[in-house]
């Protein structure tokens, strides 16, 4: 079945340091790929999504590619901030065999120290 | 304001006592779904409704059940919960599918003693 296999926490980088949180998948079909995030105490939220190979997703600094060849949709940030503190999810939909099941990677947690 | 409203946010009970959490979108969307997440491993689909009527097990369906009576309502039900059932419970809506960007309730923190 399909899977998600995250990179292992938790990460501590220092203010205005490069971010990147590894994510491959195996899917049977053309899965669509997403990043969300869970701040403290709330649920998750929606950070970026990518649809199709070699599609790129970006939001609020963050960015991930769909790479059907390493079939992989790796996290990065050029410079994370403090408020960047958070757990960050990859997932996968792949709803093309009629199947509408969302799989979720364990999970990230990424502390920024000032 | 658009919202996915859960209830109770959070509830201690004991083995074998029947409970239901709720959970309520306004959003008039299609998809709704249940979780539950666990330290170490992160979220796990439990149940899934594509519309009225019509629902679908996730990866841990075992010893819960759904209903999807009304589009704006998908309960989650325990009818014997366990210790092992102890976890965070997340609903979660989208517009018509999973591969939408998901709307996400704050969480239901339950502890089965």
């Amino acid at each position: 079945g399909d899977s998600v296999t995250q990179m292992e926490g938790p990460v501590t980088l220092s203010e205005e340091a490069f971010l990147t949180i590894n994510c491959t998948y195996t899917a049977t079909g053309y899965p669509s790929l997403f990043w969300y995030v869970q701040y403290p105490g709330e649920g998750l939220q929606l950070l970026l999504k990518a649809t199709k190979a070699d599609d790129k997703g970006s939001n609020k600094g963050f960015e991930a590619t769909y790479r059907k060849e390493t079939t992989s949709f790796h996290l990065e940030k050029g410079s994370v901030q403090v408020s960047d503190s958070a757990v960050y999810f990859c997932a996968l939909s792949d709803p093309n065999f009629g199947n509408e099941k969302l799989t979720f990677g364990t999970g990230t947690r990424l502390t920024i120290i000032p | 304001e658009a919202q996915v409203t859960q209830n109770p946010r959070y509830l201690i009970t004991v083995t074998g006592k029947k409970l239901t959490v709720t959970c309520s979108q306004n959003m008039n969307h299609e998809y709704m779904s249940w979780y539950r997440q666990d330290p170490g491993l992160g979220l796990r689909q439990i149940y899934y409704s594509m519309n009225v009527e019509v629902t679908d097990k996730g990866d841990v369906p075992e010893g819960y059940k759904v209903s999807r009576k009304e589009k704006r309502n998908f309960p989650l039900i325990l009818e014997s919960p366990s210790p092992n059932q102890t976890s965070l419970y997340f609903c979660a809506s989208s517009l018509w599918g999973s591969n939408q960007p998901q709307h996400f309730g704050d969480g239901t923190r339950l502890s089965i003693l």
